[in-house]
């Protein structure tokens, strides 16, 4: 079984500053991690995912995120935030292709001007 | 890149009426579709998998007698809410996935049962 634990339920940070959403995932086989946004009653944008390939992702939007088996976490940066940034975050793991993906409970991500 | 289109966005019903939506892949063929439920300010709980032509698989909890998904083609996945009530009313937002690409979500429709 598979799991992910997103760490702060609310992060808020100043415009132009560095973004860190942290997630962990638990799986019993290698994962396939994702990182998704959502925008208010709207559906979930693809920022990134990590297929065991590179374990540095670069994602949409100047984000990215990095594999860490050691540490099973997947967090995701950006090193400066807009105010487009603003938005619910969503890490998400799955224990093989096309399986159904399991989510995190969410980051709200807060820009201050 | 492959989108997915779902109708209605929105949409308010009577209590005890029934109401369906349509999840389409415009740009190639999703072998397995989700069916998420999101409440306000919290994630998404799975609420089916459908593979084309098979019976959907319905997590524990959901009503599959409530929720009739249907999924007769690679391309139309529909989610029918059956004699609906105000507990129902929520988000739900479909994902498709293609083999070995991923999963891409539609934009969601807004469900108010009065």
């Amino acid at each position: 079984a598979q799991s992910v634990t997103q760490l702060g339920s609310h992060v808020s940070v100043s415009e132009g500053a560095l973004v860190l959403l942290r997630c962990n995932y638990s799986s019993s086989v290698p994962p396939y991690l994702f990182w998704y946004v959502q925008y208010p009653n709207q559906g979930l944008q693809l920022l990134l995912k990590y297929t065991s390939a590179a374990t540095l992702v670069k994602g949409i939007n100047g984000f990215e995120a990095e594999f860490k088996k050691s540490e099973t976490s997947f967090h995701l940066t950006k090193p400066s935030a807009h105010m487009s940034d603003a938005a619910e975050y969503f890490c998400a793991v799955s224990g093989e292709r096309n399986e159904k993906l399991t989510f995190g409970t969410g980051t709200r991500l807060t820009i201050i001007p | 890149g492959a989108v997915v289109s779902q109708h209605p966005s929105w949409v308010i019903c009577k209590s005890g009426t029934s109401v369906k939506i349509e999840c389409r892949s415009l740009d190639f063929q999703a072998t397995t579709m989700f069916w998420y439920r999101q409440f306000p300010k919290q994630s998404l709980m799975l609420m089916a998998t459908s593979n084309e032509g098979s019976k959907a698989t319905y997590e524990q909890g959901v009503e599959k007698d409530k929720f009739l998904i249907n999924h007769a083609s690679l391309t139309l996945s529909t989610l029918t809410v059956t004699s609906a009530h105000p507990e129902d009313s929520s988000f739900y937002i479909c994902s498709a996935s293609w083999d070995g690409h991923g999963y891409t979500f539609g934009s969601g429709t807004r469900l108010t049962v009065v």
